[in-house]
């Protein structure tokens, strides 16, 4: 069975600080993702990866980058935190001849 | 881009009834069309997915169809419980490895014992 593990289920941190949302899968998939889910707005894109280095802007990327330097570990970032911020993130991951995405538990992140 | 609507956003049932949740997607080139469930509290899992070679496809209570021509897809849920209260989401997506998941907006179904 697909685990996807995400380093924190709550957290929070205070405007301006870097922070680091971190992911883990074992299952050797190629691709994974970031979202973001906020009420009436369903789950967002911020980031996604589809290989190792390799990575793409989804539909919300300002404010955030991602760092994918092994297959299984895929890291979000918020430079300096903003109240905004303040969400439901939940990281992804696929096996690139699978359409299926498997969610990890997501990582209620409260900036203050 | 590829965008993703649904509806209806929420959605009240008697148990024992069925519930119909409906979307459309914006780019023909998307062939792949999963429905995840999402409960309170919980991940978002996948439920059943259709691929845009088929019309329909089901599994127990649960089906979905495509129209391809239309650009819409609907999940159908049949004999509905208690435990289907949850959160729906469909999605679209293109044949490549190097292609996005577009979510709709969700789907929060209750069904009423």
């Amino acid at each position: 069975d697909v685990k996807v593990t995400q380093s924190s289920r709550y957290l929070v941190k205070r405007t301006g600080e870097k922070v680091f949302l971190e992911c883990v899968q074992d299952m050797d998939h190629e691709n994974m993702f970031w979202y973001r889910q906020d009420p009436g707005l369903g789950l967002r894109l911020i980031y996604f990866s589809y290989d190792v280095k390799m990575k793409e802007k989804g539909d919300i990327p300002e404010g955030y980058s991602v760092s994918r330097e092994k297959k299984e570990r895929f890291s979000l970032i918020l430079e300096s935190a903003s109240t905004n911020q303040t969400s439901m993130y939940l990281c992804a991951s696929r096996l690139r001849s699978s359409g299926i995405q498997h969610f990890g538990d997501g990582t209620r992140l409260s900036i203050l | 881009g590829e965008n993703v609507e649904q509806h209806p956003s929420t959605l009240s049932v008697q148990e024992g009834d069925s519930a119909v949740i409906k979307c459309t997607y914006s780019d023909s080139a998307s062939n792949y069309f999963p429905w995840y469930k999402q409960e309170l509290g919980k991940r978002p899992q996948l439920i059943i997915d259709i691929r845009s070679n088929v019309g329909e496809k089901k599994d127990q209570r649960i089906a979905v169809t495509l129209n391809k021509t239309a650009k819409h897809f609907s999940l159908h849920i049949t004999e509905t419980q208690p435990e289907d209260s949850a959160v729906y989401f469909c999605a679209a997506s293109k044949p490549t490895s190097y292609d996005k998941v577009i979510f709709g907006p969700g789907t929060s179904l209750s069904v009423i014992p």
